[in-house]
């Protein structure tokens, strides 16, 4: 069965703290993404990344940074987090078909607090 | 750029009975692609249904169906013979291609499914 694991599914963090989401997908996929989930505001994507090294910004970049050292792996950075970022925060990976509509699996998420 | 509304917060539906989310979008694009994602209580994301705009004939998943008005740019899901397991937030999404694979999604309406 494939699978997006999220390492934490929940997070208590203070605020100023460096916070690491990490995310591993094992279907070799190329495209994995972060979203943010919040009441009313549905999904909104924070980062994208089509291959290793490389990173594209989505909607919401701002305060987060992201890295894919190897394929399988997305992290998502707070470098500083704030109560702003509570949230849930989910990743998600697809394939790069010649199709173009590749489904995005997702992981469980990861539930963050900042205090 | 892309938005996706889904104009009802919440929904509420009794067991056996059918029950119709709406969603419309606003694109230029002539070719995309449309998608509802379920997401229960457990959190996991899980696709539903996927329309591809270029075909006419809507899409239909067992219980699942949607209406795909494409003039009229309206993406409904109509669930059949109502579940409980079908309680959860569903999301409408949308996808152009050779956008990387990125969803756009709507606000999300939950769905209460009642014995």
């Amino acid at each position: 069965d494939v699978k997006v694991t999220q390492s934490s599914r929940y997070l208590v963090k203070r605020t100023g703290e460096k916070v690491f989401l990490e995310c591993v997908q094992d279907m070799d996929h190329e495209n994995m993404f972060w979203y943010r989930q919040d009441p009313g505001l549905g999904l909104r994507l924070i980062y994208f990344s089509y291959d290793v090294k490389m990173k594209e910004k989505g909607d919401i970049p701002e305060g987060y940074s992201v890295s894919r050292e190897k394929k399988e792996r997305f992290s998502l950075i707070l470098e500083s987090a704030s109560t702003n970022q509570t949230s849930m925060y989910l990743c998600a990976s697809s394939s790069q078909g010649a199709s173009g509509a590749n489904v995005l699996t997702f992981g469980a998420g990861s539930r963050l607090t900042v205090l | 750029a892309q938005t996706v509304t889904q104009s009802q917060p919440e929904m509420s539906v009794q067991e056996a009975e059918t029950v119709t989310l709406s969603c419309t979008y606003d694109t230029s694009e002539n070719n995309y692609y449309l998608f509802w994602y379920k997401q229960p209580p457990s959190r996991q994301m899980i696709l539903v249904i996927r329309q591809e705009a270029y075909k006419q004939q809507n899409a239909t998943e067992n219980r699942f169906s949607v209406n795909f008005q494409k003039a009229a740019k309206s993406f409904s899901l109509k669930i059949s013979d109502s579940q409980l397991g079908d309680t959860a937030m569903y999301f409408c999404a949308f996808m152009k291609p050779r956008g990387g694979n990125k969803l756009v999604f709507g606000a999300g309406t939950i769905l209460r499914v009642k014995s």
